[in-house]
C-alpha cells in the first residue's frame, strides 16, 4: 500500500532563517506531488505541484520554492523566512487517472 | 478558472441527528470530480467521499452521502446519525482532468461541531 511521510511535524524558526520541509511517498511510482498551505482556520492554498522529477509548477509567487530531486521526494524550501510564512503545510500525492489526493500529516511552521 | 464555495463557515448538530453541508462550484467543464475531505483537530486531511460528474447516482459511504445536482452545480454532504468523532472541518473540492497536474480546488471549509 502507498504511504506518505512528511516531516518535521512542528517547526519554530526565526525570521530570516532558511527552511526545508521534506515529503516522501512509498509504494507508488511517478506520483503527482503537491504542497499546500493552510492559514489558521482557513482553506487550503496550492503552492506548488510536480508531475515528474525536476518539474515544478508554482501557483503563487512568494518567498518559497520547491524541488523534486527524486521521483518520490518533494521538498519545500525558503532561503529567508518571513513572519507571513507561518502556517500549516501539507504535502499530498495522487496517482494516475482521476484518483483523489492523499495527504501527509502536515507540518506546523511558526516563524518568530 | 474553477471556484468552490462553502457558504456555511460553521455548523452544529446534536449527536445522532442528521446534518447537511452545502457546496457549490462554478465551472465550464463537463467532466470533473468532486470530493469531500474531513480535517479533524489532528489536522490530517481525510477523504470522506467522491463523486464523478458523469454519474447520476449519488455517492454513499456508510453514514455519509452526497446530493449531487449537476445542473445547479451543487454538491452537498449529508451526515446521518452524527457522532462526536465527526467534529471537524469539512472541505469540498473540485478536480478537472484537462492537464497532467489535475489540481484540486478547495472551498473555504465548514467547521462542524457535533454536540453530545
Amino acid at each position: 500500500s502507498q504511504t506518505i511521510h512528511q516531516w518535521p511535524a512542528t517547526l519554530v524558526q526565526p525570521v530570516g532563517s532558511p527552511l526545508s520541509l521534506e515529503c516522501t511517498v512509498e509504494g507508488t511510482s511517478n506520483p503527482n506531488l503537491y504542497w499546500y498551505r493552510q492559514a489558521a482556520g482557513r482553506g487550503l492554498q496550492l503552492l506548488f505541484y510536480s508531475v515528474g522529477i525536476g518539474q515544478i509548477s508554482s501557483e503563487v509567487p512568494q518567498n518559497l520554492s520547491a524541488s523534486r530531486p527524486q521521483d518520490r521526494q518533494f521538498i519545500l524550501s525558503s532561503k529567508k523566512l518571513l513572519l507571513s510564512d507561518s502556517g500549516f503545510y501539507l504535502c499530498a500525492w495522487r496517482g494516475a487517472g482521476n484518483s483523489p489526493l492523499h495527504f501527509g500529516n502536515g507540518t506546523r511552521l511558526t516563524v518568530t | 478558472a474553477q471556484t468552490v464555495t462553502q457558504s456555511q463557515p460553521e455548523m452544529s448538530v446534536q449527536e445522532a441527528e442528521t446534518v447537511t453541508l452545502s457546496c457549490t462550484y462554478d465551472t465550464s467543464e463537463n467532466n470533473y470530480y468532486l470530493f469531500w475531505y474531513k480535517q479533524p483537530p489532528s489536522r490530517q486531511m481525510i477523504l470522506v467521499i467522491r463523486q464523478e460528474a458523469y454519474k447520476q447516482q449519488n455517492a454513499t459511504e456508510n453514514r455519509f452521502s452526497v446530493n449531487f445536482q449537476k445542473a445547479a452545480k451543487s454538491f452537498s454532504l449529508k451526515i446521518s446519525d452524527s457522532q462526536l468523532g465527526d467534529t471537524a472541518m469539512y472541505f469540498c473540492a473540485f478536480m478537472i482532468t484537462i492537464n497532467a497536474g489535475n489540481m484540486l480546488t478547495f472551498g473555504g471549509g465548514t467547521r462542524l461541531m457535533v454536540k453530545p
